[in-house]
């Protein structure tokens, strides 16, 4: 099972939009609307900001918001702030009844 | 209020075999839906699932590393246990365990992780 594969880096000025992209296969991320996405700040464990695709656990900011089309899923994060500096990866369930990680991402605010 | 911590050896021999344990609280692993799971990241690296296991015992595995884990419960004592046999150096990583929501394939809570090591 191969990583999703993510854009290494993506930055934006305070106040900006941004958008991760996330592309698998149709075993993965094209098959399933099981599309996470977490966000991972130096020296911390993952935290939950997106799950079955769009939808956003209590708590998350509507700053963050997913979406998919095919087999890239997608993250944006609107009016980009300092805090939300960090990786971002996202996963899969997939047809090997299995999960699987993408490459990640690290988000630089400028 | 959901926690889950990690525990094991912080070094290890290769070739050894390394056993890791999650305990956690403020869930029951016998609730339907319910599942926990291991995921690790080598310092500097990305994430990569492992393994996870359900309510009901049912069990998952990474396809490519499916030959040397295993996972089992302690459903009384609230830990998840994973071993990982013919241990790498390139298994060097912070290894995390998380709790899986039952109407979601997400791992909405995971413990602080703990760092592996692997040397001889």
């Amino acid at each position: 099972q191969s990583a999703l594969t993510q854009p290494a880096s993506v930055s934006g000025s305070p106040g900006q939009s941004i958008t991760i992209s996330c592309t698998g296969t149709g075993s993965d991320v094209g098959g399933y609307n099981f599309v996470s996405w977490y966000q991972q700040h130096p020296g911390k464990a993952p935290n939950l900001m997106i799950y079955d695709v769009s939808s956003r656990p209590s708590g998350v900011s509507n700053r963050f918001s997913g979406s998919k089309s095919g087999n890239t899923a997608s993250l944006t994060i609107s009016g980009l702030q300092a805090e939300d500096e960090a990786d971002y990866y996202c996963s899969s369930y997939t047809a090997s009844n299995s999960y699987v990680f993408g490459t990640g991402t690290k988000v630089t605010v400028l | 209020q959901i926690t889950l911590k990690e525990s094991g050896p912080t070094l290890v021999k290769p070739t050894q075999t390394l056993t890791l344990t999650c305990t956690f609280s403020g869930f029951s692993l016998s609730t339907s839906g319910v599942g926990v799971g291991w995921i690790r990241q080598p310092p500097g690296k990305a994430l990569e699932w492992l393994a996870l296991i359900y309510w009901d015992d049912g069990k998952l595995y990474s396809p490519s590393l499916k030959s040397r884990l295993s996972i089992t419960k302690d459903t009384s004592k609230n830990q998840v246990v994973l071993t990982m046999t013919n241990i790498d150096p390139v298994d060097t990583a912070t290894y995390y365990c998380a709790h899986r929501k039952s109407t979601s394939l997400s791992f909405a809570y995971w413990g602080q992780g703990t760092l592996v090591t692997v040397s001889s």
